[in-house]
């Protein structure tokens, strides 16, 4: 079975400063790893993912983040964020076969501040 | 195309009524998934389907819980005998198959179900 973990539930940070949203994973198998976005009353949104190939992966609005097999992570970075970035950003794995059903981890609230 | 679709919105419903949700998924995708968030948490499998037929069913999802993808198309998760506790957004997604490239879920803007 596999696991996600975001251990930080809320992140407050200031406008222009850099981010990192963490998510640690377990597996057995191996996986596939998603980072999702939720603005306020509605869906989830693909923000990047990571099948295969370079272990650094980023996406069109300046987010990036690096699947550490060794230590199971795939952190969520920003060098500067805006305030349209708060949000809450769920990490998720699927297998690599099968249903490809995703786990997702408990979310982490973005609070960006002015 | 317009993406995942789901209809309605909103629900609000007393308990021990039936309710009916719909997914219109991206019509390229053969599979379809249905999650379960409730607040502060993250989403939760309940069913999963390739074209017509469901593949997997979580334990999440109870004898009260029933879900069809007639002809492979659109999808409908019906809630029999509501509870407060099914409370919650109900998430339909869509993908291609794992091993493309464009590998990846695309959800819907969820319909929220609030049982009183």
């Amino acid at each position: 079975a596999q696991s996600v973990t975001q251990l930080d539930s809320q992140v407050p940070v200031f406008e222009e400063a850099p981010v990192e949203l963490r998510c640690n994973y377990s597996s057995s198998v191996s996986v596939y790893l998603f980072w999702y976005v939720q603005y306020p009353n509605q869906g989830l949104q693909l923000l990047l993912k990571y099948l295969s190939g370079s272990t650094l992966v980023e996406s069109i609005n300046g987010f990036e983040a690096e699947f550490n097999k060794s230590q199971t992570s795939f952190h969520l970075r920003k060098p500067s964020v805006h305030i349209s970035d708060t949000a809450e950003y769920f990490c998720a794995v699927s297998r690599t076969s099968g249903t490809y059903k995703y786990i997702f981890g408990t979310g982490t609230r973005l609070k960006v501040l002015a | 195309d317009t993406g995942v679709s789901q209809d309605p919105r909103h629900k609000i419903t007393k308990r021990g009524q039936n309710v009916t949700f719909r997914c219109d998924p991206i019509s390229e995708h053969n599979r379809l998934y249905w999650y379960r968030q409730t607040l502060g948490q993250g989403p939760e499998f309940l069913t999963y389907f390739q074209n017509e037929a469901q593949l997997e069913k979580s334990r999440l999802l109870s004898d009260r819980f029933s879900a069809e993808r007639p002809k492979g198309s659109f999808s409908t998760l019906e809630i029999q005998r509501t509870e407060q506790g099914d409370s919650a957004m109900y998430l339909c997604a869509s993908s291609l198959d794992g091993r493309t490239l464009n590998y990846g879920y695309t959800f819907g803007s969820g319909t929220r179900l609030t049982v009183v």
